[in-house]
């Protein structure tokens, strides 16, 4: 089914630890997005991708680093993982301004 | 800055009630509408959206009008089933911008009681 795939689904790291999100789209989106969602604090965006060979800082960056590998690809990487990041990560892909995203299933983050 | 305001829930209604999460906006711009749905453990998924001011976004039952002079998209529904229970987010896109990124607000708990 065409969509947006992230890997893993769950994980655990311990503190300090460094680990990277995969997100793959095969729909031939421009723009990729990774957002993270907390409990009462809805979604916020942490980086996004306007086109292959761009990023671009959201909201809330301090931590994180990404990768845009080519037009169906953005991952997402924690340098040195702390509890803070503890999250549930989604990614999501987009094909213009006038269209809504499509996410993927979330990747859910433990930091112990 | 762009942003979005939701109601604030949980929302718990009997089945067969009538549903309504208001949803207002703040843009600069001319921003495109809408609503997802987000089912435990599972992502977001686009339930409608409306382009522009006087559209009806409409699905699986929701609606939402895009109104620009209450700068308002409040999700409606007739009769609300238990499979219905999810979060729903309302969020924007300034069109005019180009970052391109939408704008969330922060989601309404709906628990639908047989």
């Amino acid at each position: 089914n065409a969509g947006v795939t992230q890997t893993p689904k769950f994980q655990v790291l311990k503190t300090g630890q460094s680990m990277t999100l995969q997100c793959a789209q095969d729909m031939n989106h421009n723009s990729m997005y990774w957002y993270r969602q907390d409990p009462g604090m809805g979604l916020r965006l942490i980086y996004y991708s306007a086109s292959e060979g761009t990023t671009d800082k959201g909201e809330v960056p301090n931590g994180y680093n990404v990768s845009r590998l080519n037009k169906r690809e953005f991952s997402l990487r924690l340098e040195s993982a702390a509890p803070s990041q503890t999250s549930v990560y989604f990614c999501a892909s987009r094909e213009g301004a006038i269209y809504g995203y499509t996410f993927g299933s979330g990747t859910r983050l433990t930091v112990v | 800055g762009d942003s979005v305001t939701q109601m604030e829930g949980p929302v718990t209604l009997s089945e067969e009630a009538f549903l309504t999460i208001n949803c207002t906006y703040t843009a600069t711009g001319y921003p495109s509408l809408f609503w997802y749905v987000q089912y435990p453990g599972e992502g977001l998924q686009l339930l409608l959206k409306a382009t522009k001011a006087d559209d009806k976004g409409s699905n699986k039952g929701f609606e939402a009008t895009y109104r620009k002079e209450t700068t308002s998209f409040h999700l409606e529904k007739g009769s609300v089933q238990v499979s219905d229970s999810a979060v729903y987010f309302c969020a924007l896109n300034d069109r005019g911008s180009t970052l391109g990124r939408l704008y969330f607000g922060r989601g309404t708990q709906l628990t639908v009681w047989p």
